[in-house]
Parts: C-alpha cells; structure tokens; sequence
C-alpha cells in the first residue's frame, strides 16, 4: 500500500513565522504534489515536482515555496505566514503524471 | 466557469439506499477519471480509476462515464453509515494536472 504521511495534523502559527510542512511518501513516486483545500473552494494546488529538485507552479502559488531534495520527501514553505494561510494542507503523490495521486492525512494550519 | 462542477449537497439518504453522485466538466479533453472518498478530518483516499468513457464496477461501487455528456457519476449500492463522507471526483487530461470537484457532501442514516 502506498503511504503519505505529513509531518503534523495539527498546527498553529503567528502572524510573520516562517512555517515548514514535510511530506514523506514510501513509494518510490516521482511525482509529488501540495495541494490546499478550504470550504466550497475545493483542492487547489500550490507546488507540483515531478523529479527530485524540479518544481513548477500550481494555480496557487504566490507567497508559498517548495523543497524536494530527496525523492521521496517534499516540503512546503510559508515564507511569512498570513491569516488568509490557514486552511488544510494535503500532500499527494503518483508514480508519474499518467497515475492516480495518493493522499497524505492532511495538516489543518491555523494562523494567528 | 471552473473545469468541474460537483453539487456540494449536503445529502443524506437512509441506509440500504442506493446513492448517486455526480459531476460535470467542460474539457473535452479529460481522458482519466477518478472518484475520491473523504473522511471528516482525514485525506482523500482513491476508491475509483477510470479511463475514457464506460462504466467500471467495483463491489457496492460503479462509476460512469459519458464523454459525450461530459458527465460523470458514482453509485453506491447498499449504502452503509460507514459511506458517510465527502466524495470528490477528479479528472485530468493525459500527463497534466489533475482537476478536482469541490466535494458532495454525503450521510448515511442507520
């Protein structure tokens, strides 16, 4: 069985800190994603990267960035968290873009 | 308009009853398909793959869908309390980005 995990359920952060998520998958994948998911907005994805120190844009990006030095573990930087941050944060990945994405638990982010 | 549309519900049927569940799209180049289940609180979890048109059985699960109606849908037979979710679908064009229904909201009442 594929398995993401996230490195926290739950997290709050103040205004202006600097917020790190980590994503880890056991599978080998080469694709992984970041994903934010808020009421009636539905996913919408930060960061993709499709190989190890590739990344590219989502529709969401602006005010995040993302890591992926290792093949299996991605993370996602708030360089200067914001009130309008806090949402669900899933990471996902695929074995490549022609797979079905697999699902982290999710980090519900709370900014202060 | 957004790529896909999905009914947000909330809907709630008794158990035993079968369900249905639905989106719709307006790329016509959507070739993959996919349907996702989400508990309160946790990550979606894959419960359907499909590619192109068709349906695809899997136990109490059929999806469908229909290219020419850029529509499609999920049943649920023999629905159970433990169906109570959030179902999500999902769908991409080949090699690019996935785009997803902002969820239907689903309970199942004992």
């Amino acid at each position: 069985d594929v398995k993401v995990t996230q490195s926290s359920r739950y997290l709050v952060k103040r205004t202006g800190e600097k917020v790190f998520l980590e994503c880890v998958q056991d599978m080998d994948h080469e694709n992984m994603f970041w994903y934010r998911q808020d009421p009636g907005l539905g996913l919408r994805l930060i960061y993709f990267s499709y190989d190890v120190k590739m990344k590219e844009k989502g529709d969401i990006p602006e005010g995040y960035s993302v890591s992926r030095e290792k093949k299996e573990r991605f993370s996602l930087i708030l360089e200067s968290a914001s009130t309008n941050q806090t949402s669900m944060y899933l990471c996902a990945s695929s074995l490549n873009l022609s797979y079905e994405q697999y699902f982290g638990p999710g980090t519900r982010l709370t900014v202060t | 308009q957004k790529e896909v549309e999905q009914d947000p519900g909330p809907l709630s049927v008794p158990e035993g009853a079968i369900v249905s569940l639905n989106c719709t799209y307006s790329n016509s180049a959507f070739q993959y398909f996919m349907w996702y289940r989400q508990y309160s609180r946790k990550g979606p979890e894959l419960l359907m793959y499909t590619y192109s048109s068709g349906n695809k059985e899997d136990g109490r699960f059929t999806a469908q869908v229909d290219k020419s109606s850029k529509y499609i849908s999920l049943f649920i037979r023999d629905s159970q309390p433990s169906d109570s979710a959030t179902y999500l679908c999902a769908m991409r064009e080949t090699g690019n980005q996935f785009y997803f229904g902002t969820g239907t909201s689903l309970t199942v009442i004992p």
